[in-house]
């Protein structure tokens, strides 16, 4: 497996369900990010780890659990989701830099969520 | 706080044509960077090209091409000799340069390539 990769690539759930995606990067990079992407509407940042330590924290719904138990894996987990939620979530990685500067990041293909 | 804009939800051109799709940026910073990402239909996000700010120079990546007008705060993707593969959304994005996480994205702009 090389890049990042994400499973599952679909998921259905129902408002009252628990889920978890899960994000896997083979890049040794140690930032990795959530993304909500919907149609016709910017890449929304949810959560930034770098060194397994959340640095960013954009506004989400409790409802939305990230963590992060090392530094090539991610995880995204789901309860009493609401049917706007529905959505691509992307995952994403890159080097962290020890200054600022440009870092590339790496994105896996997704999990098309729907909630009924 | 910065913006990103792309006006053009979507174009078309016919294969082997030149296609230019559109960027603005709103940004009270100098020193800055600018992207082209490109999502084909099976979804997976790829970096395109990258734009340093304090670069005059446009870059260059074989047959993309940028045109960056910093004062205008324009960042132009020209794609030429289109190919049927290059069909895709495409997604302009900024980053501060004093901070490593926070890409803005524009909204994207749906390119069909038409055989």
């Amino acid at each position: 497996e090389t890049g990042v990769t994400q499973t599952p690539r679909h998921l259905v759930m129902g408002m009252t369900n628990k889920k978890s995606l899960k994000c896997e990067q083979h890049l040794g990079h140690n930032a990795m990010y959530w993304y909500k992407q919907s149609a016709k509407k910017p890449l929304e940042l949810m959560f930034v780890y770098s060194l397994e330590e959340r640095v960013e924290n954009n506004s989400v719904p409790s409802r939305f659990s990230p963590e992060c138990p090392n530094s090539s894996h991610l995880f995204l987990h789901l309860h009493t989701l609401q049917p706007e939620d529905s959505a691509l979530y992307l995952c994403a990685s890159s080097q962290e830099q020890g200054l600022a500067g440009y870092n590339e990041q790496f994105f896996g293909p997704g999990t098309r969520l729907t909630v009924l | 706080a910065q913006t990103v804009t792309q006006s053009q939800p979507e174009m078309s051109v016919q294969e082997a044509e030149t296609v230019t799709l559109s960027c603005t940026y709103d940004t009270s910073e100098s020193d800055y960077y600018l992207f082209w990402y490109k999502q084909p239909p099976s979804r997976q996000m790829i970096l395109v090209i990258r734009q340093e700010a304090y670069k005059q120079q446009n870059a260059t990546e074989n047959r993309f091409s940028v045109n960056f007008q910093k004062a205008a705060k324009s960042f132009s993707l020209k794609i030429s000799d289109s190919q049927l593969g290059d069909a895709a959304m495409y997604f302009c994005a900024y980053l501060n340069m004093d901070s490593n996480y926070q890409l803005i994205w524009g909204a994207g702009t749906k390119l069909i390539i038409k055989p």
